[in-house]
């Protein structure tokens, strides 16, 4: 069985561009989470999907930053335009539904660098 | 709302001693306690996890880690490291019940030496 994957593995940009992040999660999982890690502090939560509908997402940064999953399937986080704090390595992790013990399975995350 | 704090951001150690890395919590609410590793270009990997029952948690890679409610500690050891076991640890909390976020600590990068 494939494991959550993220696409790109690393995203290189300019100030003010936009960047779209995607994340493949497993099949079947109806949970979907977005995490962020700057350089140097914590894994620090963003939002977090029950099929497509946004349950919690209470850790977005700005208005920036936003975050789809049509269809209940992948899902892509888009910032636009990114600033310079922006970067860092963003994780998917995804987990079954109804899942209570919330054992969440990991993607080997996007590192996006904004110059 | 949950804080999750490792004290050691990093530990040095030589293979085939014993090694024990820290973690206390703070919560309002009963949480779930993880231990999550990070090799070197890869994503997050569980080791283990503490939902209740048993204080003594025994993960993959012979590591184990023993929950004390009355410490707010979840930490994690190992009795004798080896050298594929360099990688960043990552304990994490969520609440008890329901699928919901991790709450993170800053994380401990292991490093094992000959």
């Amino acid at each position: 069985e494939a494991g959550v994957t993220q696409f790109p593995s690393h995203s290189v940009i300019e100030k003010g561009q936009t960047v779209t992040l995607r994340c493949d999660p497993i099949s079947g999982h109806d949970n979907l989470y977005w995490y962020r890690r700057v350089m140097g502090k914590e894994i620090k939560f963003l939002l977090h999907f029950v099929k497509e509908s946004k349950q919690d997402e209470s850790g977005m940064p700005n208005n920036r930053f936003l975050a789809e999953r049509t269809g209940g399937t992948y899902s892509t986080l888009k910032v636009q335009p990114a600033e310079l704090e922006d970067s860092g390595v963003y994780f998917c992790a995804s987990s079954q539904p109804g899942t209570v013990n919330n054992e969440q399975f990991f993607g080997p995350g996007t590192r996006l660098t904004v110059l | 709302a949950q804080s999750v704090t490792q004290l050691d951001s990093q530990v040095p150690v030589f293979e085939e001693a014993p090694v024990e890395l820290r973690c206390n919590y703070s919560s309002s609410v009963s949480v779930y306690l993880f231990w999550y590793v990070q090799y070197p270009n890869q994503g997050l990997q569980l080791l283990l996890k503490y939902l209740s029952g048993s204080t003594l948690v025994k993960g993959i890679n012979g590591f184990e880690a023993e929950f004390n409610k009355s410490q707010t500690s979840f930490h994690l050891r190992k009795p004798s490291v080896h050298i594929s076991d360099t990688a960043e640890y990552f304990c994490a909390v969520s609440p008890t019940g329901t699928a919901s976020k991790l709450t993170f600590g800053t994380g401990t990068r292991l490093q094992v030496t000959l």
